[in-house]
């Protein structure tokens, strides 16, 4: 059964560098079957797409966070990343990675349970 | 800001029907891009509710089902139950940004 779990610091300093991590477990990750995502949701707001990447290391992201993301891929340890540099108060969010197929909408059907994470000093 | 509109809030009795829509534009949902729904219950991450505008995942009752008409999309809810209470969210592709869109969100009231 295949399952989505982040993991990373709950808390970050303004200007730094968010780093959160999704294990997959119970499918490879490298299936060319799936897309693999990032996904935000800031305390009492809506959801906002962060990016999405393939095994591959093929990625698209989210215009108005490009600058600043990076999603990544380890096949080997069958795990995907995300950076977000220079944070704000405003990236104070829950962050959910979760998988959807290879059609660009496609939606994200197996989700994570989200992990919050606090920007402040 | 999002490029999905929904309303913020609807409400109603057990039993009864709501509908939320979910209006896009001709970058996204006019052209044909396909929509998905998301049911999320306080404190828990959001659940595939409809896929690819009016499909149901395996376990979904069948009191869910969306449609799609144009630059529009709209989820019903018929025989609403007080487990229905939650946020929902509209979500497809747009083609100006490049990427995946979520809806502004609808808060579901059971009264």
């Amino acid at each position: 059964q295949l399952q989505l779990q982040e993991s990373g610091p709950g808390l970050v300093k303004p200007s730094e560098t968010l780093s959160l991590t999704c294990a997959v477990s119970g499918r490879s990750i490298s299936s060319t079957s799936y897309y693999w995502g990032w996904i935000r949701q800031p305390p009492g707001k809506g959801l906002e797409w962060i990016g999405s990447i393939y095994y591959t290391g093929s990625t698209y992201y989210n215009a108005s966070l490009k600058s600043r993301v990076t999603i990544s891929v380890d096949t080997s340890k069958n795990q995907f990343s995300l950076k977000l540099n220079s944070v704000t108060a405003a990236d104070t969010a829950i962050y959910y990675c979760a998988k959807r197929g290879t059609a660009a909408d496609d939606g994200f059907d197996m989700w994570g349970q989200g992990t919050m994470v606090t920007v402040s000093s | 800001q999002s490029v999905l509109t929904q309303p913020p809030s609807v409400s109603g009795a057990p039993g009864q029907t709501v509908t939320i829509s979910c209006t896009g534009s001709s970058s996204n949902i006019g052209t044909g891009y396909d929509v998905h729904w998301y049911q999320q219950l306080p404190g828990t991450a959001p659940k595939l509710l409809i896929y690819t505008n009016n499909n149901r995942p395996s376990g979904v009752p069948d009191r869910f089902s969306g449609s799609k008409s144009g630059t529009s999309a709209s989820l019903a809810i018929t025989g609403l139950q007080a487990e229905d209470e939650a946020d929902y969210y509209c979500q497809s592709y747009d083609s100006s940004l490049s990427g995946s869109v979520f809806g502004t969100g609808t808060k579901v009231t059971v009264l």
